[in-house]
């Protein structure tokens, strides 16, 4: 059974626009949550993560949000730039092991 | 700072067949893990690795053994592959077995059974 659930297999947004990714978890002992960002042909790369003690984490144009009573929690990306186009990891984690699991992913598309 | 390597890139194997996934990590990582990513199911942990000479199985182990000899690498072998183990395989390594540090990847094996 899949932990973690990204429901959109792909997005597509216009270059200065806001893109939101959204991803949903079942299990309540994930403690920490993850995304990653993988473009073509290479490994995925950390983006930003969050604490099951914050609601928010901000890094740039990055923030995640965390609603821990509905198991969501979701990527925004403002602006978007076409440099953005890639496939989006949501994952989660317990505290005291790196038992990560992810999501399916999300294909993000910034158009020009 | 090549980070974590992988090798090789691409291989084409017949039903039956063996082989070794080397992973090589430069950055003194403790712990060290490997993934298969399927489409439509994310990235799933096979093994895992707390340290040289340890190794755990992850959420989908069977079909697959793991070595860690020397700290810096991590080997996958498949000895009888079978058509369900195509897939492109991720090895990972962290400094930290906590829930909150990041991973670092490989780029990846495609690995095609037939």
């Amino acid at each position: 059974d899949q932990q973690v659930k990204q429901n959109s297999p792909s997005l597509s947004v216009q270059e200065g626009r806001i893109s939101i990714l959204n991803c949903d978890y079942t299990n309540s002992m994930f403690d920490y949550f993850l995304w990653y960002k993988k473009y073509p042909a290479e490994g995925p790369t950390f983006l930003i993560s969050i604490s099951s003690i914050k609601d928010k984490n901000e890094d740039g144009r990055f923030t995640v949000f965390l609603n821990k009573s509905a198991k969501h929690l979701s990527l925004h990306i403002v602006p978007s730039q076409p440099g953005d186009s890639a496939v989006y990891f949501c994952a989660a984690s317990p505290t005291f092991n790196n038992d990560m699991r992810f999501g399916a992913g999300t294909r993000l598309t910034v158009k020009p | 700072n090549a980070g974590v390597t992988q090798t090789p890139k691409f291989r084409v194997l017949k039903t039956g067949q063996s082989m070794t996934l080397l992973c090589a990590q430069d950055m003194n990582h403790e712990y060290m893990y490997w993934y298969r990513q399927d489409p439509g199911m994310g990235l799933r942990l096979i093994h895992y690795s707390v340290g040289e000479g340890t190794t755990a199985k992850g959420e989908v182990p069977d079909g697959y053994n793991v070595s860690r000899l020397k700290k810096q690498n991590f080997l996958l072998g498949l000895e009888s592959a079978a058509p369900s183990q195509t897939s492109v395989y991720f090895c990972a390594s962290s400094k930290s077995h906590r829930g909150n540090t990041e991973a670092f990847f490989g780029q990846g094996t495609r690995l095609t059974v037939v």
